[in-house]
């Protein structure tokens, strides 16, 4: 059973709507992170945060933006979304000291196509 | 900054046999953690094995074992007696001490053949 949870698992949207996608982990985890991937690529990290309101931009320049309010929830928003933006975004959690036995726990990603 | 090469983008294993996939990594952090993740083509990341940087031994979990080589930064994944349901992407990837997020590499998609 997943303890980190991402909704939706795919979204088809025209040009120039805002989205959000959400993330909710049960885990009480400090570290939280979205990652965007393209099909059978690699992960990029866009966003991570360490706590409430904490937020960080990552090593891949991203349009998104993203909130930290409560420990459980992560949401990502695009304010206009564009085809240039379709993918996989997938959101992780993590525990100080627990990475060794655990990793991170990801969620099972929503894959956004723009049209 | 930290980086991850897997040279292999796709191998091939027999059932029942064992195979190695390939990393590579680079970093200025004394202390650091290697993955490795497993993704299905459902999408999901599946986390598989862990190796720290100060760790003596190679890491295991099962079929899954990581040969961890410190002076050539190197922590390939070795997967014994391979099965069908092992077919799909393997991603390496290193854990830097500063922001604790993981830098992961291109990937190398196995495919388990009968």
């Amino acid at each position: 059973e997943a303890d980190i949870y991402q909704t939706p698992r795919y979204l088809v949207i025209g040009t120039g709507k805002k989205i959000t996608l959400e993330c909710s982990q049960t885990m009480g985890h400090d570290k939280m992170y979205w990652y965007q991937q393209d099909p059978g690529m690699e992960l990029h990290l866009i966003h991570y945060s360490y706590g409430v309101n904490s937020t960080e931009k990552g090593d891949l320049s991203s349009e998104s933006t993203v909130s930290r309010i409560r420990t459980e929830h992560f949401p990502l928003t695009l304010e206009s979304a564009r085809p240039s933006h379709t993918s996989q975004y997938l959101c992780a959690s993590s525990e100080f000291g627990t990475e060794a036995n655990y990793g991170y726990t990801f969620g099972s990603g929503t894959r956004l196509t723009v049209v | 900054a930290q980086k991850i090469t897997q040279t292999q983008p796709g191998m091939f294993v027999q059932e029942k046999e064992a195979v190695t996939l390939d990393c590579t990594y680079d970093t200025s952090d004394q202390s650091y953690g290697l993955f490795w993740y497993k993704q299905p083509s459902s999408g999901e990341m599946i986390f598989l094995i862990y190796q720290g940087s100060y760790d003596e031994q190679n890491a295991t979990e099962g079929r899954y074992s990581l040969n961890f080589q410190k002076a050539r930064k190197s922590a390939n994944l070795v997967i014994s007696a391979s099965q069908l349901g092992d077919s799909a992407m393997y991603f390496c990837a290193i854990m830097d001490t500063g922001r604790r997020a993981l830098t992961f590499g291109s990937g190398t998609r196995l495919q388990v053949q009968p």
